[in-house]
């Protein structure tokens, strides 16, 4: 079975800082992995998608992930926090004999001035 | 940019009885999603649809759920005999493909009384 750990519920940076949201994923077969952003009442935004191409995964608003099979993470970064980067992001996961997405627990990120 | 809508933003509801969720995918979508947030936790899948009938469901969706796309453009979630357990946001998704990312809507926000 999949699945997708977050590890960390919370996580402050300073505006200007690097940010890194881990996600670790476990999959017996190749893995479809994806980044979601969720800001305050709102649906989920894609911000980028790996599905087994290139390793590292650019997406929108500067956000990059790195897809490391021997690790089986998928750590979201920008090098640079902006105050709108404020939000709630979600790791997801899904399989080629199923496209349903398993969402890990989220990571509220805050940005401080 | 197209989007996925979902109406109504919050459905207020007396415990047994019937309520209907509604979305309208993006028009050139073929997949489409149903999934839940219960406050504080993680998006869970409810059910996937595609060709008019239901391609994969969770656990979650048991006899009081069901879906349908009555006219093709609306995509519906009804549950006949809601319970407190219910109260959650529900996301409506679709997709171009199976294996293409999942778009979002904003969500209906139910709470059942």
């Amino acid at each position: 079975a999949q699945s997708v750990t977050q590890l960390g519920s919370h996580v402050s940076v300073s505006e200007g800082a690097l940010v890194l949201l881990r996600c670790n994923y476990s999959s017996s077969v190749p893995p479809y992995l994806f980044w979601y952003v969720q800001y305050p009442n709102q649906g989920l935004q894609l911000l980028l998608k790996y599905t087994s191409a290139a390793t590292l995964v650019k997406g929108i608003n500067g956000f990059e992930a790195e897809f490391k099979k021997s690790e089986t993470s998928f750590h979201l970064t920008k090098p640079s926090a902006h105050m709108s980067d404020a939000a709630e992001y979600f790791c997801a996961v899904s399989v080629e004999n199923t496209d349903k997405l398993i969402f890990g627990t989220g990571t509220r990120l805050q940005v401080f001035p | 940019e197209p989007e996925v809508t979902q109406t109504p933003s919050h459905q207020v509801t007396q415990m047994g009885q019937e309520v209907i969720l509604r979305c309208v995918p993006i028009s050139n979508h073929l997949y489409f999603y149903w999934y839940r947030q219960i406050l504080g936790q993680k998006v869970e899948f409810l059910v996937s649809f595609y060709n008019n009938e239901i391609s994969e469901k969770s656990e979650i969706f048991d006899d009081q759920f069901s879906v349908e796309r009555p006219d093709g453009s609306n995509f519906t979630l009804k549950i006949r005999s809601t319970k407190l357990e219910d109260s959650a946001m529900y996301f409506c998704a679709s997709s171009v493909g199976g294996d293409q990312p999942q778009h979002f809507g904003d969500g209906t926000r139910l709470s059942i009384l």
